[in-house]
């Protein structure tokens, strides 16, 4: 099946910091990347959807300049979570697709800690 | 209302038990609908999609019906392995994003 890469896995930040979650589809071209995030014991949340070559889309809630979201070629799409605070700390998990896609592949998600 | 509603559970159950999960989805015009499973601190796998004539894959079946805006999930036989939280997912449109319930938390002991 498809194989898709997030990096770090883990990462614990200073509050004021920025960090960059790198997410990767290794054997197939995604043209669409989902961005979700996850807090304890809560569903995973659609922060933001991003087509290879252009913006990417919001949810409600979701601050686009906290949350940069970059999917600059077809097998990578990076998202920046800027000026970090305590409650920033999450699970964050992308997922990607090619179009038309009936199903995503999901990649093993970052555990973000800011301290 | 929310868009995927589940019973968070925990769910206990002894080995070979049967356990059955239900959730209910609130947009009646979803259009593809999945169960998956999470282990702690991981990202959810694909257990099985959902169809309207219903479903099986070894000791898991599945069910949808569209006209209640219910789908269930039927563990029989169950392992020790089956200890998961499963979700319930749908999508509204091909190519759009999942949309997750909170998931239910089976727990299953020798």
């Amino acid at each position: 099946g498809a194989v898709v890469s997030q990096h770090p896995s883990w990462v614990i930040c200073k509050s004021g910091t920025s960090v960059k979650i790198e997410c990767r589809s290794l054997d197939f071209q995604a043209t669409t990347m989902f961005w979700y995030r996850q807090f304890p014991k809560q569903s995973l949340m659609l922060m933001a959807t991003s087509n290879e070559g252009s913006k990417a889309t919001y949810e409600q809630g979701v601050e686009k300049d906290k949350f940069l979201i970059n999917h600059a070629s077809l097998t990578l799409s990076t998202l920046t979570v800027t000026s970090a605070h305590p409650e920033d700390s999450s699970f964050y998990i992308c997922s990607a697709g090619t179009s038309g896609m009936y199903e995503q592949y999901f990649g093993p998600g970052t555990r973000l800690t800011v301290t | 209302r929310k868009e995927v509603e589940q019973d968070p559970g925990p769910f206990n159950v002894p080995e070979g038990a049967t356990v059955a999960f239900n959730c209910t989805y609130s947009n009646s015009a979803s259009q593809s609908f999945f169960w998956y499973r999470q282990d702690c601190r991981k990202e959810p796998k694909l257990l099985m999609s959902v169809y309207s004539s219903g479903n099986e894959d070894g000791r898991f079946t599945a069910q949808l019906n569209r006209a209640s805006q219910y789908i269930s999930l039927l563990i029989r036989d169950s392992k020790l392995s089956d200890s998961a939280t499963y979700l319930c997912v749908l999508r509204n449109q091909a190519g759009t994003a999942l949309i997750f319930g909170k998931g239910t938390t089976l727990s299953v002991s020798s």
